[in-house]
Formats: C-alpha cells, structure tokens, sequence
C-alpha cells in the first residue's frame, strides 16, 4: 500500500526567505504526485502534480517540486515566500487504484 | 465551468440524526471521491464512486456510512446516527473520466459539527 510522510509538522520562515517542504512517498510503481495547498476552513487547491517526464515541475504561485525517483521525494519549494503563503501543504500521491494517499500535512507561518 | 460543489457548507447535527452531505462534481466527470478531514489531521480516502457504481469503499467505516452516485443528481454521503467522533470536514472531489489517475478536484467541504 502506498503512503506519504511529511516530515515537518511546523515551519517558520520570514518572508523573503526561501522555502523547502519536505515529502517522501512510498509506492512500488511509478506514483503520480501532488501538492496541495489548504487555507484555514477552505478547500484544497493544487499546487501542481508530476505524472511523468521532467523531474522538475513548476506550478502556480511560484512554487516548484523536484521528483526524485532514488529517494522517493517530491519536495516543494518556493525562492521567495510571501506572508500570503502561510497555509498548510499538502502532499499527496496517487495509484491506479484512483484513491489518493495524503501526508498529515505542513503548517507553514511566515514572519514578517 | 463550475468547479466542485459541495452543500451544506457547514452541518450541525445531534447525537443519533442522520447526516446527508451532497456533492456536485464538474461537469464532464463522472468519477467522485470522499474523503475526511479530522482536526490537525490530513485527508483520508473513505470512497470512490463512478456512476452508479462504487469502485473502492476501502476507507468507509463498515457501520452507519454509506455512498451513492445515481445515474442523475449529485454524489450523496450518508451517515446515520451520527457520534461526536464524525465531527469532521468531508471532502468531494471528482476527475474527468478517462484515468483514474488523472487530478482530482476539490470542492469546498462540508463541516459537520455533531453536538
């Protein structure tokens, strides 16, 4: 069965900063992944996806994932936050099956 | 094209009534998924339907849920005698019918209080 870790529960950047969200996926084929981004009491909007080709997948808002087959990652990343990103991640992979498999997620705050 | 549509937005219920959550997927899918957000927590699958069929119940506990997908009308999650632990945001999100794998849409939620 597939799984998603998000190893960071909580993260703070100052605005300006750069940002790395991390996520690590466990599936035996090649998994179809995702990022989403959730706002306080509102839906999950997404970020952007990888289905195949470039590793590098480049999404909206400025945000970026990189796959990486050998260590079974698609961390998100963002060169400059904005106080607007603060939210919570997630990632997300799906199967064949239809189903998709989420992380518990990444709150991110942003500091002035 | 209207995204995923989900009422109510917000249930409340009392211990032992019944709890109808409806979604709307886009138009032009036919494939609808459920799924439930506990507090801090993150998304769990609960089912998958097609038209009329369902696909994968996998994440649906085997007591007092239920998920249909008629031929006309929204996607219906029922759950009968609600307790204080179904107090929880569900999810609907559908995809176009040709890959399962394809993106899903979110719609909004629904966030069921049960007193």
């Amino acid at each position: 069965a597939q799984s998603v870790t998000q190893p960071d529960i909580h993260i703070t950047v100052s605005e300006g900063a750069s940002l790395e969200l991390r996520c690590n996926y466990s599936y035996g084929a090649t998994p179809y992944l995702f990022w989403y981004v959730q706002s306080p009491g509102q839906g999950l909007q997404l970020l952007l996806k990888y289905f195949s080709g470039d590793t590098l997948v480049q999404g909206i808002k400025g945000f970026e994932a990189e796959f990486k087959r050998s260590q079974s990652s698609f961390n998100l990343r963002k060169p400059s936050v904005h106080w607007s990103d603060a939210a919570e991640y997630f990632c997300a992979v799906n199967t064949n099956a239809g189903k998709s498999t989420f992380g518990d997620g990444t709150t991110l705050t942003v500091k002035p | 094209n209207a995204g995923v549509m989900q009422n109510p937005r917000h249930l409340v219920r009392r211990r032992g009534q019944e709890a109808r959550l409806r979604c709307s997927p886009m138009k032009g899918h036919s494939h609808v998924y459920w799924y439930r957000q506990l507090p801090e927590e993150g998304l769990k699958f609960m089912v998958y339907l097609q038209k009329e069929n369902i696909i994968d119940e996998s994440g649906m506990p085997k007591e007092r849920f239920s998920a249909e997908f008629p031929k006309e009308g929204p996607s219906i999650l029922r759950i009968q005698q609600v307790v204080r632990g179904d107090s929880a945001a569900y999810f609907c999100a559908s995809s176009p019918p040709h890959l399962s794998t394809d993106t899903q849409y979110f719609g909004p939620g629904t966030r069921l209080t049960v007193l």
